[in-house]
């Protein structure tokens, strides 16, 4: 396989329900992102990792909940999710992370969440 | 705040005309801009990176140009065809680590 892999690719799930998206890259990059992306607003950036240490939390309802066991695999928790929280759920992954990186993200294909 | 917007309404042209698309930034001094392409229920793909030192940049049918002045990035698709026809985000870094703002996007549509 190669690139970003995410799934599931869709869930619903209840507001009381606990599950995890997973995302696993493929192409020996360091740090990897959680995006959310609501319709018709610019993506919003929730968690960063960098060689699998978090070093940006953008102030995210503490109902989302990242991990990161290595440098190639990201899992988003959720639990008692509001249905506002309803939204494709998007993981990249980068090269690297400092001010001389230019930084293209490689996203995968994204997972679709629906919350009732 | 730092901010890039983007054209939120459809762009809606011939086949074979040139797409001409906008991406505007406030309240800072990106180093440089990306462009990114996004078809319905897929991620974005990386086109097109320009530094704020380049003026333009080319890549086959597209073409980028960044003016400092204007705080303002132009993405071009010259002659369009329908499979062109996709939301395209414009993004820049943010501020630390690597964190990339993103525009809201623009959805273009090319018609045979």
């Amino acid at each position: 396989e190669t690139g970003v892999t995410q799934t599931p690719r869709h869930l619903v799930m209840g507001m009381t329900n606990k599950k995890s998206l997973k995302c696993e890259q493929h192409l020996g990059h360091n740090a990897m992102y959680w995006y959310k992306q609501s319709a018709k607003k610019p993506l919003e950036l929730m968690f960063v990792y960098s060689l699998e240490e978090r070093v940006e939390n953008n102030s995210v309802p503490s109902r989302f909940s990242p991990e990161c066991p290595n440098s190639s695999h990201l899992f988003l928790h959720l639990h008692t999710l509001q249905p506002e929280d309803s939204a494709l759920y998007l993981c990249a992954s980068s090269q690297g992370m400092g001010e001389q990186d230019t930084g293209e993200l490689f996203f995968g294909e994204g997972s679709r969440l629906t919350v009732l | 705040s730092q901010k890039i917007e983007q054209n939120s309404e459809a762009l809606n042209i011939q086949e074979g005309k040139t797409a001409t698309l906008t991406c505007n930034y406030t309240n800072y001094s990106p180093a440089y801009l990306q462009w990114y392409r996004q078809d319905p229920g897929r991620g974005p793909v990386f086109l097109l990176l320009i530094r704020e030192n380049e003026k333009e940049k080319r890549k086959e049918r597209l073409k980028v140009t960044f003016d400092t002045t204007l705080k303002q990035s132009l993405f071009h698709i010259t002659a369009s065809q329908p499979a062109d026809s996709a939301t395209y985000l414009c993004a820049s870094r943010g501020g630390g680590y690597n964190k990339l703002i993103f525009g809201a996007g623009t959805r273009l549509a090319v018609h045979p």
